[in-house]
């Protein structure tokens, strides 16, 4: 399985609601990452996971609320959403300096 | 901030021509780097990494690596109309996990 599998695809949302995104690897990459993109745009980075331990945060605003539960799976948790965190969101993995691979992305609205 | 910088495009090549695609970067200590094709609202898709000083081939794409001159580019033979997409050069900062995306070059292949 070479493969980043991100849930759900698509997802609007009010500024008022909570809501989840979900990534899952079975390569066993050891790190593994949140970025944002917006259009016409690179990705940002917004966390890293590294072991399972947050080693990173790029200075995210509290609303996102990242989780790795295990070494296969990251959340995003999402609270009180701006129309301006509308965005593609991205998780990757990589074992060390190799082999960064993207899931297929959630496409965020927030309304 | 360190900073990755890719020529700003967009770039138009005839069917069957070479694109060049160019890269450099501020942090002296990064030791990975890669070139992502990214179609319209879709993932960035790895289509080369490499870690050392020289060429790396595989199949029509060639990535060219100069630690000296911080230079990194990409070039694409025989470009085929599937290939009009934006490329994105990335760079690992000073060995660390991060990631930093340039901007991007759009790369359109004209029939």
């Amino acid at each position: 399985d070479t493969e980043v599998t991100q849930t759900p695809k698509h997802l609007v949302m009010g500024m008022t609601n909570k809501k989840s995104l979900k990534c899952e690897q079975h390569m066993g990459h050891r790190a593994m990452y949140w970025y944002k993109q917006k259009a016409k745009k690179p990705p940002e980075l917004m966390f890293v996971y590294s072991y399972e331990k947050l080693s990173i945060n790029e200075s995210v605003p509290s609303r996102f609320s990242p989780e790795c539960p295990n070494s296969s799976l990251l959340n995003l948790h999402l609270h009180a959403l701006q129309p301006e965190d509308s965005a593609l969101y991205l998780c990757a993995s990589s074992q060390g300096l190799v082999g960064y691979t993207f899931g297929s992305g959630t496409r965020l609205t927030v309304v | 901030q360190k900073e990755v910088e890719q020529n700003s495009g967009p770039l138009s090549v005839p069917e069957g021509a070479i694109a060049s695609l160019n890269c450099t970067y501020s942090d002296r200590g990064s030791q990975s780097f890669f070139w992502y094709r990214q179609y319209s609202g879709k993932s960035p898709e790895l289509i080369m990494s490499i870690y050392s000083n020289g060429d790396k081939e595989d199949g029509r794409f060639t990535a060219q690596l100069n630690k000296a001159s911080q230079y990194v580019s990409l070039l694409i033979r025989d470009s085929q109309p599937s290939d009009s997409a934006t490329y994105l050069c990335a760079v690992n900062e000073g060995g660390s996990e991060k990631l930093v995306f340039g901007k991007g070059t759009k790369l359109t292949v004209n029939p």
